[in-house]
Order: C-alpha cells, then sequence, then structure tokens
C-alpha cells in the first residue's frame, strides 16, 4: 500500500517568493497535518485538517495557510517567504482513533518524506 | 502550551545493550506515540498508545502509556547498529518532544 506521498522532494525559492507544498494522504485515511521541522528539532505542528475542514492550527503566522480537497489531499501555503522558514515540511495522515469515546477523533499520525524548503 | 520533556537528549551505547528513554509533560494527552527519524527521511511510527497504563510491544521494543496520563517511556532491548537514529515521543494532539539520538556502536 502507498504510503504518504509528498511534493516536491526538494524546493529552493528567495525572500519574499511564494510556495504551495502538496501532500497525498495514506488511501482511507481523512484526516492530514502539516509540521515544520528545523535541523536538530522535533516537529512544530502547523495546521491539522479533518474531512476538509481546520480542526487545529500551530502557533505560525497568517503567512501560512492550508486547505485539504475532497480527495483528502492537502496543499500547504507560505507566503512572503523568509530565510527562517528554511526547513523540512512534513504531512501526516491519520485514521480515526480507536479511542473515539474521549473526543479524540483522530488517530496516530503517519508521516510522509517531507518537502526540504531552502530560502536563499 | 503544552511541552514535551524528552531525556536522555543522546546515547552512545554498545551493540547487544538496552536502551531506555522517556517524555513526561505537565500536562495530559489521551495519546503517546513514537517515532523513529533516520537522516533525510519523515519520522516513521514505531507505537502508537491510546490507553493509561498501556504496555505494547513490537518487535525489540516496548512502550508504557503512564496512568497519569502524563508520561510515557520506550525501551528497545538487545540494540543493534540499524536503531541509530532520532527517537521522537509525542502526544496527541500533537506535540513533539525534542528527540533523543541514539548512536549505537558495533
Amino acid at each position: 500500500d502507498a504510503g504518504v506521498t509528498q511534493s516536491p522532494t526538494h524546493l529552493i525559492k528567495t525572500r519574499g517568493q511564494q510556495v504551495t507544498l502538496r501532500c497525498s494522504p495514506i488511501s482511507g485515511h481523512k484526516s492530514v497535518s502539516w509540521y515544520q521541522q528545523v535541523l536538530g528539532q522535533g516537529p512544530q505542528f502547523i495546521f491539522q485538517y479533518y474531512e476538509k475542514e481546520e480542526r487545529g492550527r500551530g502557533n505560525f503566522p497568517d503567512r501560512f495557510s492550508a486547505r485539504q480537497f475532497p480527495n483528502y489531499s492537502s496543499e500547504l501555503n507560505v507566503n512572503a517567504l523568509l530565510l527562517g522558514d528554511s526547513a523540512l515540511y512534513l504531512c501526516a495522515s491519520s485514521p480515526p482513533s480507536p479511542t473515539f469515546n474521549r473526543g479524540q477523533d483522530v488517530g496516530a499520525q503517519y508521516f510522509g518524506p517531507g518537502t526540504r524548503l531552502t530560502v536563499l | 502550551g503544552q511541552q514535551l520533556n524528552q531525556s536522555p537528549q543522546s546515547m552512545f551505547i554498545q551493540e547487544g545493550e538496552d536502551v531506555s528513554m522517556n517524555c513526561t509533560s505537565s500536562s495530559i494527552f489521551n495519546t503517546w506515540l513514537w517515532y523513529k527519524q533516520e537522516p533525510g527521511e519523515g519520522p516513521v511510527l514505531l507505537i502508537a498508545l491510546y490507553k493509561a497504563g498501556e504496555l505494547t510491544s513490537n518487535g525489540r521494543l516496548t512502550a508504557q502509556f503512564g496512568i497519569t496520563r502524563k508520561d510515557s517511556f520506550l525501551n528497545i532491548s538487545a540494540s543493534i547498529p540499524s536503531d541509530v537514529g532520532i527517537y521522537f515521543c509525542a502526544g496527541l494532539p500533537m506535540r513533539f518532544g525534542a528527540g533523543t539520538r541514539l548512536t549505537v556502536k558495533p
């Protein structure tokens, strides 16, 4: 079975430009989340989408936006790129949680290989 | 916000040794996850824990969901060179620890 796929794998942009990253979830997964990982740190949560609705947002500026499509794929957009946006951007998809009764409707997250963004 | 404190930061061990790492939080999580990440790749899910007190194994890996729901540990038994990587704990809704970098000497 295909895992989470992301495109492109690498990207080089200059400051001020805009970028769109793409993600296709595992078949049957309805939730997609986006993370930013800078070197030497754990992934930082950016967005979570479930059934095409935004379910959560991390502490990132409004330059970051995302959306989920009817086929559950997702795009992450970053406007007005800064040098500090250089990072590995990870997408993860999730099946429903086995503990739905706790109000946690999304289960474990399965990550794609990431998109390495370099801003010059 | 919810912070996860993961320790140790790094470990250098001999092949065949057992490894233990843990994650603590001041907040409650309903799900704890453990991942392994190798250079240039995304994190790979190792173990998912959904109930307080749950103890789950995956081959040589064993993880437990603390009874207070504020901590979790991961043990690796009889380490081998391919265990090298960075191990992350994560709590849902998604917060990651800073990672434990594991080096295994043959």
